[in-house]
């Protein structure tokens, strides 16, 4: 059983580019959520979606997109990176219902040059 | 606004010692709670969780952790730390749906350890 599966693992990007971060569950999870964690501040929320085709901010959504065109995927894009975006990206998925943690992927570390 | 606050952003212990890693949420209802460590260089490991009951909690690791509603907390306890428990660790809190939904995280206490 895979999880939750990101990819890639390691990323450098020029300022102005743009790329996605892709996310795939195998676990049939509604809810899927994108997180950034930044030196001293912890995880913070990007986008998050209860389902296909609903799609939600959280609470750093600038400079970032998401849409969830199936169970299993949400992608995060950045369209014109920004060196403020260097970060370390995490996806997570969960049932919406139901007493249960979090199950996060391994994470991508992005660098914006 | 909901809001995780993780008082000591480093603690130094020597092995053997007891461990005690603060947390304090702000959350109106009854909050879903988690603990996470992260190696360096990795991901995020669940140790333990409330969702209710017990205000107990028993994880992973030898970890415990203890939901007090009248101080808002949620701290994390070792009786005896071992080398290889050096990390960051994370307190969170579940917003929406079942449990482990939209998450408000602190922002980590590096713990480490002196042999």
């Amino acid at each position: 059983n895979a999880g939750v599966t990101q990819t890639p693992k390691f990323q450098v990007l020029k300022t102005g580019q743009s790329m996605t971060l892709q996310c795939a569950q195998d676990m049939n999870h509604e809810y899927m959520s994108w997180y950034r964690q930044d030196p001293g501040m912890g995880l913070r929320l990007i986008h998050y979606s209860v389902g296909a085709g609903i799609t939600d901010q959280g609470e750093v959504p600038n400079g970032y997109n998401v849409s969830r065109s199936t169970t299993e995927d949400f992608p995060l894009r950045l369209l014109s990176a920004a060196p403020s975006q260097t970060s370390v990206y995490f996806c997570a998925s969960t049932p919406l219902t139901g007493r249960t943690e979090a199950f996060f992927g391994q994470g991508t570390r992005l660098t914006v040059v | 606004a909901q809001s995780v606050t993780q008082p000591d952003i480093h603690i130094t212990v020597s092995e053997g010692a007891s461990l005690e890693l603060r947390c304090n949420y702000s959350y109106g209802a009854t909050p879903y709670l988690f603990w996470y460590v992260q190696s360096p260089g990795q991901g995020l490991q669940l140790l333990l969780k409330y969702f209710s009951g017990d205000t107990l909690v028993q994880g992973i690791k030898g970890f415990e952790a203890e939901f007090k509603r009248s101080q808002s907390s949620f701290n994390l306890r070792k009786p005896s730390v071992h080398w290889s428990d050096a990390a960051e660790y994370f307190c969170a809190v579940g917003l929406l749906g079942g449990g482990g939904n939209k998450l408000t995280f602190g922002t980590g206490t590096q713990l480490k350890v002196e042999l």
